[in-house]
């Protein structure tokens, strides 16, 4: 079946530095691609929803200034949280539709501490 | 904008026992997805059952079921003969045109040996 990988699965950084997260659809094209944020014991909130070749749509309160987002092929979707800061402390979960209204396929998430 | 809502913070079953766990959701679109995912310790997604709301019948998988009251905004999950391995967090999903996921906060499941 399709398969949605993420990497790293979790990362470590020091405040003030960026981190580059990387979703990957494995066998289908991905079109558009979206990012979700899970605080602990809490639902998944939408960040943005990236769209391969054009800007990604960002979700209100959401700063696209600290949350790059870059969807430069169909099988790659990468979220980049630039001078991170312990509140970013998060996991990072991607998701891609193979086709539309269908299952979604998420990735295995990122568990980012900023320290 | 469409919400989706889990009254159940908590719920847990006997082993081998049945289980439903409620899920319901406003919106004004007339055609959509409705999804349960299951998010065990590893945090990972795991599609349980979807349901297309143009479908009067409602979906089975196996020992999972869905009750899908359209009018009534109803989505609810029975898990039936319940198995060690069916604890996680459970969340009801709502699809829209967009493709877009809108989650309910979760319902964390216990099942008892």
């Amino acid at each position: 079946g399709a398969v949605v990988s993420q990497h790293p699965s979790w990362v470590i950084c020091k405040s003030g530095t960026s981190v580059k997260i990387e979703c990957r659809s494995l066998d289908f094209q991905a079109t558009t691609m979206f990012w979700y944020r899970q605080f602990p014991k809490q639902s998944l909130m939408l960040m943005a929803t990236s769209n391969e070749g054009s800007k990604a749509t960002y979700e209100q309160g959401v700063e696209k200034d600290k949350f790059l987002i870059n969807h430069a092929s169909l099988t790659l979707s990468t979220l980049t949280v630039t001078s991170a800061h312990p509140e970013d402390s998060s996991f990072y979960i991607c998701s891609a539709p193979r086709q539309a209204n269908t299952e979604a396929f998420f990735g295995q998430g990122t568990r980012l501490t900023v320290v | 904008a469409q919400t989706v809502t889990q009254s159940q913070p908590e719920m847990s079953v006997q082993e081998a026992e049945t289980v439903t766990l409620s899920c319901t959701y406003d919106t004004s679109e007339s055609d959509y997805y409705l999804f349960w995912y299951k998010q065990p310790p590893s945090r990972q997604m795991i599609l349980v059952i979807r349901q297309e709301a143009y479908k009067q019948q409602n979906a089975t998988e196996n020992r999972f079921s869905v009750n899908f009251q359209k009018a009534a905004k109803s989505f609810s999950l029975k898990i039936s003969d319940s198995q060690l391995g069916d604890a996680a967090m459970y969340f009801c999903a709502y699809g829209g045109g967009s493709e877009k996921l809108v989650f309910g906060k979760g319902t964390k499941l216990t099942v008892n040996p």
